[in-house]
């Protein structure tokens, strides 16, 4: 079955330092995978996804992944943090659908907590 | 702009009562999810459903169902609620592949 695993449970970063957070996947065909973003209180909110193609995927909020397959990794990245990129990052991989009509469901990643200094 | 809202924020309800959980989206999608967040466990997918009437069990399953009756709304209802489901709620809606968050109702069975 399709999963994810977030490596990394909680991390500290500079405010303007460069930022990367990990996620492995399991999955023997390309998979779907997807990035999201929940501010304290709230819902989750799409950063990014990649279905195919380039392997380097732009997304809002100046955030950044790349796919690669050799690694089963899809890497969130951004090069300048700032205070309000504070927040809980899942890493997500689409499952495979039981039938032709049956939608995509998620399996997400336990999450990684970033935390953002002065 | 997507839309997906959810009829509460904060729920608190007494153990053994039914409860409804809403969700309602106005994208026209036809796949939408229930999850529940809990610290540590990530999400986990409890139902979903990809056409009106039409319903998938996720993994945890257990202790919930769901109705689907209109294509813009999902509910999930809790039969005979227990401690053991206070929990955040997040439901979603989705075209076919990735997924769009309501912001959620945060439940608790006393």
């Amino acid at each position: 079955a399709q999963s994810v695993t977030q490596p990394d449970i909680h991390i500290t970063v500079s405010e303007g330092a460069s930022l990367e957070l990990r996620c492995n996947y399991s999955y023997g065909a390309t998979p779907y995978l997807f990035w999201y973003v929940q501010s304290p209180g709230q819902g989750l909110q799409l950063l990014l996804k990649y279905f195919s193609g380039d392997t380097l995927v732009q997304g809002i909020k100046g955030f950044e992944a790349e796919f690669k397959r050799s690694q089963s990794s899809f890497n969130l990245r951004k090069p300048s943090v700032h205070w309000s990129d504070a927040a809980e990052y899942f890493c997500a991989v689409g499952r495979t659908p039981r039938s032709r009509d049956s939608g995509y469901a998620l399996n997400f990643g336990k999450g990684t907590s970033l935390l953002v200094t002065p | 702009d997507v839309k997906v809202t959810q009829s509460s924020r904060y729920l608190v309800k007494r153990t053994g009562e039914k409860v409804f959980l809403e969700c309602v989206q106005d994208m026209d999608h036809e796949n939408m999810f229930w999850y529940r967040q809990d610290p540590g466990l990530g999400l986990r997918l409890i139902y979903f459903s990809y056409d009106v009437k039409m319903k998938e069990k996720g993994d945890i399953p257990e202790g919930y169902s769901v109705s689907r009756e209109k294509k813009e709304r999902f509910s999930l209802i809790l039969e005979s609620a227990s401690t053991n489901q206070t929990s955040m709620y997040l439901c979603a809606s989705s075209p076919g592949r990735g997924q769009y968050f309501g912001p959620g109702t945060r439940l608790t069975v006393t």
